[in-house]
């Protein structure tokens, strides 16, 4: 059962543009968002995490929104450029006993960014 | 300095046989994980250790055995190897207490 669900599979989009990728969850548990950005070739990079306690975190052209009654949580890369082509994948994690910091994955999202 | 590094990069080997895989962290963390990434991207969690116990084993066949000598490094063996393994396999650390995971460059593993 996939616990955490990720669209879209593949985005395009002009340099300059907004990328947006979405996330849902439904294990309530979960209380930790992170999105890695994965180069091909590379091991997937840690790019910006959120917790449930708010609604938006930004750091630099990268920005997460999170809705905890919709569980769902988004990436937004603004002024896209075509060094961000990369896979994208968002995770979910609990902070708590055994299961600390073991993280689900969404199935990944394909961005390429065109000059 | 490489954070989280595994050898080797490549691993082409025939089925039946037995190869490893090691990893080794110098961020001083505790836990260390073996992540799964198949042919469609997908990320998927095998193991588990903190502080060289095993904390997470995952579904996965009994020929996939982890090893911790110690807690900088996790190793990963695998026995008589099937088409079905080829994959890129990650090992990963996180700090005592913090969920922040990360990687190294991953190990392409074909069998052939």
């Amino acid at each position: 059962q996939q616990q955490v669900k990720q669209s879209p599979q593949s985005l395009i989009v002009q340099k300059g543009g907004i990328s947006i990728i979405n996330c849902a969850y439904e294990n309530t548990a979960f209380d930790y968002f992170p999105w890695y950005q994965q180069f091909p070739g590379k091991g997937p990079a840690l790019l910006i995490a959120i917790r449930p306690d708010v609604s938006e975190k930004k750091e630099g052209r990268f920005t997460i929104s999170f809705n905890k009654s919709a569980k769902q949580f988004s990436l937004h890369i603004m002024d896209s450029q075509p060094g961000d082509s990369a896979t994208y994948f968002c995770a979910a994690s609990m902070d708590r006993g055994s299961t600390l910091g073991r993280l689900y994955f969404g199935r990944g999202t394909q961005l390429t960014v065109w000059p | 300095d490489t954070a989280v590094s595994q050898t080797p990069k490549y691993l082409v080997t025939q089925m039946g046989n037995d190869k490893s895989i090691k990893c080794e962290q110098n961020l001083g963390h505790d836990t260390m994980y073996w992540y799964k990434q198949d042919s469609k991207k997908f990320l998927k969690i095998m193991f588990s250790y903190n502080n060289k116990e095993l904390i997470i084993n995952e579904t996965v066949p009994n020929r996939f055995s982890p090893k911790s000598p110690d807690k900088a490094h996790l190793n990963l063996h695998i026995n008589s190897l099937e088409l079905g393994d080829s994959a890129v396999y990650f090992c990963a650390s996180s700090a005592p207490g913090r969920t922040e995971a990360f990687f190294g460059q991953g190990t392409r593993l074909t069998v052939v």
